[in-house]
């Protein structure tokens, strides 16, 4: 699987939305970008993944680049039950050698009232 | 069940001693992975368990650690002879089988391991 790069913090001010980059130069045409978040002593939780379209939910949008190199998770109104670890991990949707994600370091997301 | 069930949340053990954790995946959900967390840490991949497959088990650390699955259901991770670095949250993920939908995994609260 690929590696990923994000930063390992970011601020956002409550009610506004949280843009968080993932660096991914390395992915490969059958890898989705998938993204995660861990909030303090729970387990991490699914919140979205795209393969090259943008993608939205209740929770989020996925942006992902042309050349699908980067991609950036939108939050579009940050709350403080969104201050989170947020994890950016690349991998195959079907089948392949594994099928298991790799988590990274994440991006702590701290909201600021 | 609604959601992925782990047991116990906590455990404290002496060193040496062995434990086993539980994990009762979401039913329908085919696959089920065991990671852990150590303090301040990320998840470290540890087992991988999909379908009547060979689990891949390519994260165990040591021999101490094994894992089942019976009946392709619960899990079970068992640590032997526990050591103080075995201390961590053991946390158990599981997912629809590749080709059935994927939505992601579903995490477990995990299992908080004390090794004194």
């Amino acid at each position: 699987d690929a590696k990923t790069t994000q930063p390992p913090s970011m601020d956002c001010a409550e009610g506004r939305a949280a843009n968080l980059p993932c660096n991914h130069s390395t992915i490969s045409g059958n890898e989705y970008v998938y993204w995660y978040r861990q909030i303090h002593s729970q387990g991490p939780q699914y919140i979205i993944h795209g393969l090259k379209n943008n993608e939205t939910n209740e929770m989020a949008s996925l942006i992902i680049t042309e050349d699908r190199k980067s991609s950036t998770l939108i939050l579009p109104h940050a709350t403080l039950r969104d201050t989170a670890v947020y994890y950016c991990i690349v991998r195959v949707e079907y089948g392949g050698a594994t099928n298991k994600l790799i988590f990274g370091t994440g991006t702590l997301l701290a909201v600021q009232p | 069940g609604a959601g992925v069930s782990q047991s116990p949340s906590n455990k404290v053990t002496e060193k040496g001693k062995d434990v086993e954790l539980r994990c009762d995946p979401i039913s329908g959900h085919t696959a089920l992975y065991w990671y852990r967390q150590s303090l301040g840490q990320g998840l470290e991949f540890l087992i991988y368990f999909q379908g009547n497959s060979a689990p891949d088990k390519s994260g165990l650390p040591s021999d101490r650690f094994s894992a089942e699955r019976t009946g392709g259901s619960v899990s079970t991770l068992t640590i032997q002879r526990t050591q103080q670095e075995d201390s961590a949250v053991y946390l158990c993920a599981s997912s629809f089988q590749p080709g059935q939908g994927n939505y992601g995994y579903t995490f477990g609260s995990g299992t908080r391991l004390t090794v004194v």
